[in-house]
């Protein structure tokens, strides 16, 4: 089966300080996207950043960025300035390795931050 | 654009009850999906469709139904609720195959089987 693995369970940051959120993966595909959901209390799944896999330089959206290590198979997220608006579950998501099958995600990561 | 759209919001089962979910999109996406979502585990797919006739099962398919005759709608079936199907359930389309491009995702329907 395949797996994304997101190792934490929940994650707490100060608000104004960063943090890391890890995913690793074993797509066997060669050029693919990575990316990162975040869901809110409302429920709605919101795409925080993606990363295509044949390019070298790490993703930025604002204050979101990525740490991309393909050889590794490794898609951190990285959040600086922590908002109290990032508190959310975070999904890592991924394409399966076979045919036409959608993303598959990892279990996601809790984030509360504290004010 | 409304994007995709679930319906309802929120949805209480009896046991042995059947029902519809239904999802719409309106970006012409070949690709749609559905979902659930339980606590711990993550997105966990149930069926696909790769286009209008044709879908597949994913890795939570039982008990579960689709159909896919036009591109826009992609309704899922409970067949006989369980209380194992208590769970929210996302609906999912995309331009072209998804690991390409970006997932759209519908709001969700919490279902709660008794």
């Amino acid at each position: 089966a395949q797996t994304v693995t997101q190792s934490q369970p929940e994650m707490s940051v100060q608000e104004a300080e960063t943090v890391t959120l890890s995913c690793t993966y074993d797509t066997s595909e060669s050029d693919y996207y990575l990316f990162w959901y975040k869901q809110p209390p409302s429920r709605q799944m919101i795409l925080v950043i993606r990363q295509e896999a044949y390019k070298q330089q790490n993703a930025t959206e604002n204050r979101f960025s990525v740490n991309f290590q393909k050889a590794a198979k490794s898609f951190s997220l990285k959040i600086s300035d922590s908002q109290l608006g990032d508190a959310a579950m975070y999904f890592c998501a991924y394409p399966s390795n076979s045919g036409n099958t959608p993303l598959v995600f990892g279990k996601g990561t809790r984030l509360s931050v504290i004010a | 654009n409304a994007g995709v759209t679930q319906t309802p919001k929120f949805q209480v089962l009896k046991t042995g009850q059947s029902m519809t979910l239904q999802c719409a999109q309106d970006m012409n996406h070949e690709y749609m999906s559905w979902y659930r979502q339980d606590p711990g585990m993550g997105l966990r797919l149930i069926h696909y469709s790769v286009g209008a006739g044709i879908t597949d099962q994913g890795e939570v398919p039982n008990g579960y139904n689709v159909s896919r005759s036009t591109t826009e709608d992609f309704p899922l079936r409970l067949l006989s609720a369980a209380p194992s199907q208590t769970s929210v359930y996302f609906c999912a389309s995309s331009y072209s195959r998804a690991a390409i491009l970006e997932a759209f995702f519908g709001q969700g329907t919490r279902l709660t089987v008794v």
